[in-house]
């Protein structure tokens, strides 16, 4: 079976700032895909940016992008000028291909995010 | 496009009863998740539906159960309700299995 970690329940940062936030992940299955997703206080998950673990190339969506390292089986987000708008609990979280389980993801604990000014 | 939408949003219930929550898709889209969030489990997948048929199932006892309607809607059912049923209950959708899932607001769910 899959297991994500995330081991920073809480992390802070400066407006403007930029701050990393980790995920290391265990599985035996070679394609995979990967993803973070922000849960702000009103509770709605929000899908942040996703990788194919087929791809080498890090993903990047605006101020978000990823470190992935296969091999490490770690997955990182880089969250650059960090807004207020950024704070929110944000899950780490895996999907296998196998079409018997794709439709499952399974999360990490989350990652506290506070913005301060 | 209309997101993913859940009802109802807060739900108190009493131990021993029953509760069925809902979830429409979004427009086109033929599957659908359901998950439970809860302080100490964390997120936890339930069941996945896909064309009115139980792709996927977690690890839950038989009192968490679905199904899914022709318009891919879908709807949960848990019968004698535990304390530890109280949570949030986040429904996603995606195009077709295996796909990206797009979340609702979810179902704050508390049983007394």
């Amino acid at each position: 079976a899959q297991t994500v970690t995330q081991s920073q329940p809480e992390m802070s940062v400066q407006e403007a700032e930029t701050v990393t936030l980790s995920c290391t992940y265990d599985t035996s299955e070679s394609d995979y895909y990967l993803f973070w997703y922000k849960q702000p206080p009103s509770r709605q998950m929000i899908l942040v940016i996703r990788q194919e673990a087929y791809k080498q190339q890090n993903a990047t969506e605006n101020r978000f992008s990823v470190n992935f390292q296969k091999a490490a089986k770690s997955f990182s987000l880089k969250i650059s000028d960090s807004q207020l708008g950024d704070a929110a609990m944000y899950f780490c979280a895996y999907r296998s291909i196998n079409t018997g389980t794709a439709s499952k993801l399974t999360f990490g604990t989350g990652t506290r995010l506070q913005v301060t000014l | 496009k209309a997101g993913v939408t859940q009802t109802p949003r807060y739900l108190i219930k009493t131990r021993g009863q029953q509760v069925t929550l809902s979830c429409s898709p979004i427009s086109g889209h033929r599957s659908v998740s359901w998950y439970q969030q809860t302080p100490g489990q964390g997120l936890q997948f339930l069941f996945e539906y896909f064309s009115e048929t139980q792709r996927n199932k977690g690890n839950f006892p038989g009192r968490f159960s679905g199904r899914q309607f022709s318009n891919s809607r879908s709807e949960m059912n848990v019968s004698t309700l535990e304390l530890g049923d109280s949570a949030l209950y986040l429904c996603a959708s995606s195009w077709i299995t295996g796909y990206e899932q797009y979340f609702g607001p979810g179902t704050r769910l508390t049983v007394t």
